[in-house]
Protein backbone atom coordinates (compact mmCIF):
# COMPACT_ATOMS: atom_id res chain seq x y z
CA UNK A 1 0.00 0.00 0.00
CA UNK A 2 1.64 3.33 -1.14
CA UNK A 3 1.45 6.36 1.74
CA UNK A 4 0.61 9.32 0.71
CA UNK A 5 3.02 11.35 -1.54
CA UNK A 6 3.88 15.15 -2.45
CA UNK A 7 6.10 17.05 -5.03
CA UNK A 8 8.06 19.01 -5.23
CA UNK A 9 9.99 18.58 -1.60
CA UNK A 10 11.84 21.97 -1.98
CA UNK A 11 10.87 25.08 -3.92
CA UNK A 12 12.03 28.04 -3.85
CA UNK A 13 9.81 31.05 -5.53
CA UNK A 14 9.79 35.14 -5.60
CA UNK A 15 7.11 37.27 -4.14
CA UNK A 16 4.25 37.85 -6.88
CA UNK A 17 5.06 34.30 -8.50
CA UNK A 18 2.75 31.34 -8.57
CA UNK A 19 3.17 28.00 -8.05
CA UNK A 20 1.56 24.71 -7.65
CA UNK A 21 1.85 21.74 -5.14
CA UNK A 22 0.86 18.31 -6.07
CA UNK A 23 -0.36 15.47 -3.84
CA UNK A 24 -0.86 11.87 -4.07
CA UNK A 25 -3.58 10.19 -2.04
CA UNK A 26 -3.24 7.29 -0.05
CA UNK A 27 -4.39 3.90 -2.07
CA UNK A 28 -8.67 3.74 -1.32
CA UNK A 29 -8.63 7.44 -0.15
CA UNK A 30 -11.10 9.63 -1.68
CA UNK A 31 -10.45 13.00 0.03
CA UNK A 32 -7.69 15.61 0.51
CA UNK A 33 -6.65 17.69 2.67
CA UNK A 34 -4.30 20.49 2.59
CA UNK A 35 -2.60 21.77 5.58
CA UNK A 36 0.02 25.06 5.79
CA UNK A 37 2.68 25.02 8.67
CA UNK A 38 4.90 28.18 9.24
CA UNK A 39 7.60 27.95 11.17
CA UNK A 40 7.35 27.78 15.01
CA UNK A 41 3.31 26.91 14.52
CA UNK A 42 1.15 24.16 14.07
CA UNK A 43 -0.39 23.08 11.13
CA UNK A 44 -3.75 25.10 9.56
CA UNK A 45 -6.10 23.58 7.57
CA UNK A 46 -6.63 25.28 4.39
CA UNK A 47 -9.12 23.42 2.57
CA UNK A 48 -10.70 20.05 1.96
CA UNK A 49 -11.40 18.17 -1.77
CA UNK A 50 -13.91 14.89 -1.87
CA UNK A 51 -15.04 13.87 -5.11
CA UNK A 52 -13.18 16.82 -7.20
CA UNK A 53 -15.05 19.65 -5.56
CA UNK A 54 -14.10 21.60 -2.29
CA UNK A 55 -15.79 20.39 0.84
CA UNK A 56 -14.45 23.02 3.15
CA UNK A 57 -12.41 25.94 3.50
CA UNK A 58 -10.09 27.48 6.41
CA UNK A 59 -9.42 31.01 6.64
CA UNK A 60 -7.10 31.41 3.77
CA UNK A 61 -7.85 33.89 0.36
CA UNK A 62 -8.95 32.95 -2.64
CA UNK A 63 -5.29 33.42 -4.56
CA UNK A 64 -5.17 29.61 -2.56
CA UNK A 65 -7.06 27.14 -4.74
CA UNK A 66 -7.11 24.23 -5.29
CA UNK A 67 -7.88 20.67 -7.84
CA UNK A 68 -8.86 17.19 -7.09
CA UNK A 69 -8.84 14.87 -10.20
CA UNK A 70 -10.61 11.69 -10.50
CA UNK A 71 -7.52 9.61 -9.39
CA UNK A 72 -8.23 11.47 -6.16
CA UNK A 73 -4.50 13.14 -6.63
CA UNK A 74 -4.81 17.06 -5.80
CA UNK A 75 -2.94 20.11 -6.47
CA UNK A 76 -2.65 23.64 -4.09
CA UNK A 77 -2.00 26.49 -6.35
CA UNK A 78 -1.10 29.39 -4.86
CA UNK A 79 -0.82 33.13 -6.85
CA UNK A 80 0.15 36.26 -6.56
CA UNK A 81 2.85 34.54 -3.69
CA UNK A 82 3.77 36.71 -0.87
CA UNK A 83 7.02 36.57 1.97
CA UNK A 84 4.22 34.95 4.55
CA UNK A 85 3.47 32.24 2.50
CA UNK A 86 7.03 30.35 3.40
CA UNK A 87 5.96 27.19 4.99
CA UNK A 88 5.65 23.80 5.22
CA UNK A 89 2.68 22.87 3.10
CA UNK A 90 1.58 19.23 4.13
CA UNK A 91 -1.40 17.30 2.01
CA UNK A 92 -3.64 14.68 3.77
CA UNK A 93 -5.61 11.90 2.66
CA UNK A 94 -8.67 10.22 3.65
CA UNK A 95 -11.86 8.02 3.45
CA UNK A 96 -14.57 10.18 3.14
CA UNK A 97 -15.49 13.11 5.44
CA UNK A 98 -16.47 12.53 8.79
CA UNK A 99 -14.73 13.06 12.08
CA UNK A 100 -14.96 9.55 12.99
CA UNK A 101 -11.43 7.26 12.85
CA UNK A 102 -12.85 5.28 9.70
CA UNK A 103 -11.91 8.90 8.10
CA UNK A 104 -8.40 9.47 10.00
CA UNK A 105 -6.40 11.68 8.17
CA UNK A 106 -3.14 10.19 6.55
CA UNK A 107 -0.01 12.93 6.47
CA UNK A 108 2.23 13.57 3.46
CA UNK A 109 5.86 13.96 3.92
CA UNK A 110 5.10 18.08 3.25
CA UNK A 111 6.44 20.62 0.66
CA UNK A 112 8.91 23.34 2.06
CA UNK A 113 7.66 26.32 0.29
CA UNK A 114 10.57 29.69 0.63
CA UNK A 115 9.30 32.89 -1.23
CA UNK A 116 11.78 35.43 -1.34
CA UNK B 1 -15.59 25.65 17.61
CA UNK B 2 -13.16 23.00 18.39
CA UNK B 3 -9.44 23.89 19.64
CA UNK B 4 -6.39 22.68 21.47
CA UNK B 5 -4.21 23.68 24.16
CA UNK B 6 -0.88 22.95 24.66
CA UNK B 7 1.62 23.30 27.23
CA UNK B 8 4.14 26.17 26.27
CA UNK B 9 7.94 24.92 25.21
CA UNK B 10 10.45 24.37 24.94
CA UNK B 11 10.75 20.93 27.47
CA UNK B 12 14.49 20.43 28.37
CA UNK B 13 14.99 16.54 30.24
CA UNK B 14 18.03 15.09 30.86
CA UNK B 15 17.79 11.12 29.18
CA UNK B 16 15.88 8.71 31.38
CA UNK B 17 13.53 12.01 32.91
CA UNK B 18 9.64 11.53 32.87
CA UNK B 19 7.89 13.49 30.23
CA UNK B 20 4.48 14.97 30.46
CA UNK B 21 3.51 17.46 27.62
CA UNK B 22 -0.05 19.17 28.33
CA UNK B 23 -2.72 19.68 26.51
CA UNK B 24 -6.26 20.40 26.84
CA UNK B 25 -8.98 20.62 24.42
CA UNK B 26 -12.63 21.89 23.71
CA UNK B 27 -14.94 20.33 21.42
CA UNK B 28 -18.28 19.96 20.51
CA UNK B 29 -19.56 16.13 20.23
CA UNK B 30 -16.97 13.05 20.16
CA UNK B 31 -13.81 14.10 18.36
CA UNK B 32 -11.30 11.88 18.11
CA UNK B 33 -7.49 12.49 19.90
CA UNK B 34 -3.94 12.57 18.88
CA UNK B 35 -0.59 13.18 19.28
CA UNK B 36 1.70 13.49 16.35
CA UNK B 37 5.50 13.73 16.10
CA UNK B 38 7.69 16.51 14.40
CA UNK B 39 11.94 15.66 13.65
CA UNK B 40 13.69 18.44 12.36
CA UNK B 41 13.05 19.26 8.60
CA UNK B 42 10.35 16.33 8.24
CA UNK B 43 6.69 16.16 8.19
CA UNK B 44 3.96 15.05 10.92
CA UNK B 45 4.22 11.05 11.87
CA UNK B 46 1.17 9.93 14.08
CA UNK B 47 2.05 8.99 17.54
CA UNK B 48 -0.77 7.66 19.13
CA UNK B 49 -4.19 8.63 18.87
CA UNK B 50 -7.38 7.38 21.07
CA UNK B 51 -11.15 7.72 19.46
CA UNK B 52 -13.73 8.11 22.98
CA UNK B 53 -13.67 8.87 26.23
CA UNK B 54 -11.12 6.35 28.47
CA UNK B 55 -8.86 5.01 25.59
CA UNK B 56 -5.69 5.09 25.99
CA UNK B 57 -3.38 5.79 23.00
CA UNK B 58 0.82 3.82 23.51
CA UNK B 59 3.19 3.76 21.09
CA UNK B 60 7.03 3.30 21.37
CA UNK B 61 6.53 3.72 25.29
CA UNK B 62 4.20 6.91 24.73
CA UNK B 63 0.83 6.75 26.69
CA UNK B 64 -1.83 9.12 26.65
CA UNK B 65 -5.39 8.67 27.91
CA UNK B 66 -8.25 10.68 26.43
CA UNK B 67 -10.22 12.17 29.70
CA UNK B 68 -13.34 14.00 28.93
CA UNK B 69 -14.10 15.15 32.73
CA UNK B 70 -11.19 17.03 32.56
CA UNK B 71 -11.05 17.22 28.32
CA UNK B 72 -7.02 16.45 28.58
CA UNK B 73 -5.02 14.38 26.26
CA UNK B 74 -1.82 14.62 28.12
CA UNK B 75 0.98 12.38 26.49
CA UNK B 76 3.43 11.04 28.78
CA UNK B 77 6.81 8.98 28.70
CA UNK B 78 8.45 7.35 31.50
CA UNK B 79 12.27 7.53 30.11
CA UNK B 80 12.91 9.73 27.58
CA UNK B 81 16.17 9.08 25.23
CA UNK B 82 18.06 12.12 23.13
CA UNK B 83 16.01 9.95 20.00
CA UNK B 84 12.82 11.72 21.13
CA UNK B 85 14.14 14.98 21.07
CA UNK B 86 11.53 17.01 18.55
CA UNK B 87 8.29 18.91 18.35
CA UNK B 88 5.13 17.55 19.76
CA UNK B 89 1.71 18.82 18.17
CA UNK B 90 -1.53 17.87 19.81
CA UNK B 91 -4.57 17.46 17.75
CA UNK B 92 -8.41 16.80 17.61
CA UNK B 93 -10.94 16.38 14.95
CA UNK B 94 -12.64 18.75 13.85
CA UNK B 95 -16.18 19.26 11.46
CA UNK B 96 -13.95 17.65 8.27
CA UNK B 97 -10.06 18.71 8.94
CA UNK B 98 -7.87 17.93 11.92
CA UNK B 99 -7.08 21.30 14.63
CA UNK B 100 -3.66 21.23 15.89
CA UNK B 101 -2.10 22.94 18.88
CA UNK B 102 0.68 24.97 18.62
CA UNK B 103 3.52 22.44 19.25
CA UNK B 104 5.89 21.59 22.06
CA UNK B 105 9.23 21.53 21.68
CA UNK B 106 11.60 18.71 23.47
CA UNK B 107 15.05 18.45 23.89
CA UNK B 108 16.86 15.67 25.80
CA UNK B 109 20.21 16.18 26.80
CA UNK B 110 22.62 13.19 27.07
Amino acid sequence: ETGVTQSPTHLIKTRGQQVTLRCSSQSGHNTVSWYQQALGQGPQFIFQYYREEENGRGNFPPRFSGLQFPNYSSELNVNALELDDSALYLCASSFGMGQGIDNEQFFGPGTRLTVL
Amino acid sequence: GNSVTQMEGPVTLSEEAFLTINCTYTATGYPSLFWYVQYPGEGLQLLLKATKADDKGSNKGFEATYRKETTSFHLEKGSVQVSDSAVYFCALTGTYKYIFGTGTRLKVLA
